[in-house]
């Protein structure tokens, strides 16, 4: 079966500052795609950042960047300078390429951006 | 070019009852998929289909749940005989043909049942 885990319910930081938040998933398949998306109070899904992952290079998308580690099958989101607007909750899911286009969604970190 | 677009936003239902939840995708996208959204969870896989066609539906549950993607229309998602614990956010996302490409959701179908 296929698995995302995001052990961080919950974080919090400045406006400004600099959070990671870690994601590790479980497959036995080889290729894949993985994905941040966030969720606003809004409640609209919107994808941040994607990462194939025959691709050793880490994805940035502006103020936003990945640590892909595929031995370690970990994909955590950096999100640099934070913003007020960047609170959220945020999920990982990834997609298997023989696996239809079916998103596996982690259960989601709620990040709070403070003054 | 209007995003992905879902109605109604909120239904109430009492149990027994039919929901019908619907789904027009992007313009152009052909693909659309349905996911559900229990309380304090993440998004789980229901169904994917094209125009006409079911390509997977893996997630649905066996029963009371069907859906459809006509020639003409939104997606369906119908839901027969609601029960309490069908009462969750529903999302649909659409997508241009091909493998991973990005998946564009819409604003979802919260469903409380009474």
């Amino acid at each position: 079966a296929q698995t995302v885990t995001q052990s961080q319910p919950e974080m919090s930081v400045q406006e400004a500052e600099t959070v990671t938040l870690s994601c590790t998933y479980d497959t036995s398949e080889n290729n894949y795609y993985l994905f941040w998306y966030k969720q606003p109070p809004s409640r609209q899904m919107i994808l941040v950042i994607r990462q194939e992952a025959y691709k050793q290079q880490n994805a940035t998308e502006n103020r936003f960047s990945v640590n892909f580690q595929k031995a370690a099958k970990s994909f955590s989101l950096k999100i640099s300078d934070s913003q007020l607007g960047d609170t959220a909750m945020y999920f990982c899911a990834f997609i298997l390429t023989g696996g239809g286009n079916k998103l596996t969604f982690g259960t989601g970190t709620q990040l709070k951006v403070e003054l | 070019n209007a995003g992905v677009m879902q109605n109604p936003r909120h239904l109430v239902r009492r149990r027994g009852q039919e929901a019908r939840l619907r789904c027009s995708p992007m313009k152009g996208h052909s693909h659309v998929y349905w996911y559900r959204q229990l309380p304090e969870e993440g998004l789980k896989f229901m169904v994917y289909l094209q125009k006409e066609n079911i390509i997977d539906e893996s997630g649905m549950p066996k029963e009371r749940f069907s859906a459809e993607f006509p020639k003409e229309g939104p997606s369906i998602l119908r839901i027969q005989q609601v029960v309490r614990g069908d009462s969750a956010a529903y999302f649909c996302a659409s997508s241009l043909p091909g493998l991973a490409n990005e998946q564009f959701f819409g604003p979802g179908t919260r469903l409380t049942v009474l």
